[in-house]
């Protein structure tokens, strides 16, 4: 069984930079990007971006340049995303999600709240 | 950037009824179009994606059309556990990257 496991809730001052972890289990991590997604309250999702864990290269989405790093362990099989210069509009639920297909999502971690505030 | 425009924004259904969502491209992009299913406090899930072909495990009621900037998720008998938000997504498989709906609430009547 496919599983993603992420970190916890975090509180965060604004300018602060959160790290987000996404382990994974019952596939081959190098088989299939990772991406991740940002969901504010009452919003549709946002894609952020997403690593391939073979070569650890990443591609980011424009909204998202500068201010997300997605990195990848093939040590342990995990996933990370930090995210930098945080303010207010950046509490959201973040999700790792992956997939067979390229941008087709079976496969979701159960999502990381942020809360940003001072 | 396509952008996704979902209608209704809530639509109320009775038990057994079919129900009718739409989801509307800025621009043509073909069928690269998935249907996620959340419910509060949990992660979407994946129900439909190449516009009509259902995921693993999604019943047969549900079911997915069109192409070009005009979608459809069809639910044709509902059944009380459907209820939630419904997105659509448009995705690219390269260069990667993807632009979800605003999102259609189901309720059940």
């Amino acid at each position: 069984e496919v599983q993603l496991v992420q970190s916890g809730s975090e509180m965060k001052k604004p300018g602060a930079t959160v790290k987000i972890s996404c382990k994974v289990s019952g596939y081959t991590f190098t088989d299939y990007y990772i991406h991740w997604v940002q969901q504010a309250p009452g919003k549709g999702p946002e894609w952020m971006g997403l690593v391939d864990p073979e070569d650890v290269e990443s591609i980011y989405a424009e909204k998202f340049q500068g201010r997300v790093t997605i990195t990848a362990d093939t040590s342990t099989d995990t996933a990370y995303m930090d995210l930098s210069s945080l303010r207010s509009e950046d509490t959201a639920v973040y999700y790792c999600a992956t997939g067979v297909v390229i941008g087709v999502y079976d496969s979701w971690g159960q999502g990381t709240l942020v809360t940003v505030s001072s | 950037e396509i952008v996704m425009t979902q209608s209704p924004a809530t639509l109320s259904v009775s038990p057994g009824e079919r129900a009718t969502l739409s989801c509307r491209a800025s621009q043509s992009f073909g069928s690269n179009l998935a249907w996620y299913q959340q419910k509060p406090g949990q992660a979407p899930r994946l129900l439909i994606y190449g516009a009509s072909t259902r995921a693993t495990g999604i019943p047969a009621r549900f079911s997915g059309s069109g192409s070009g900037t005009e979608f459809t998720l069809t639910i044709s008998s509902l059944q009380s556990e459907d209820f939630g938000v419904y997105y659509c997504q448009q995705y690219n498989t390269w260069p990667p990257g993807c632009s979800f709906g605003q999102g259609t609430k189901l309720e059940i009547k």
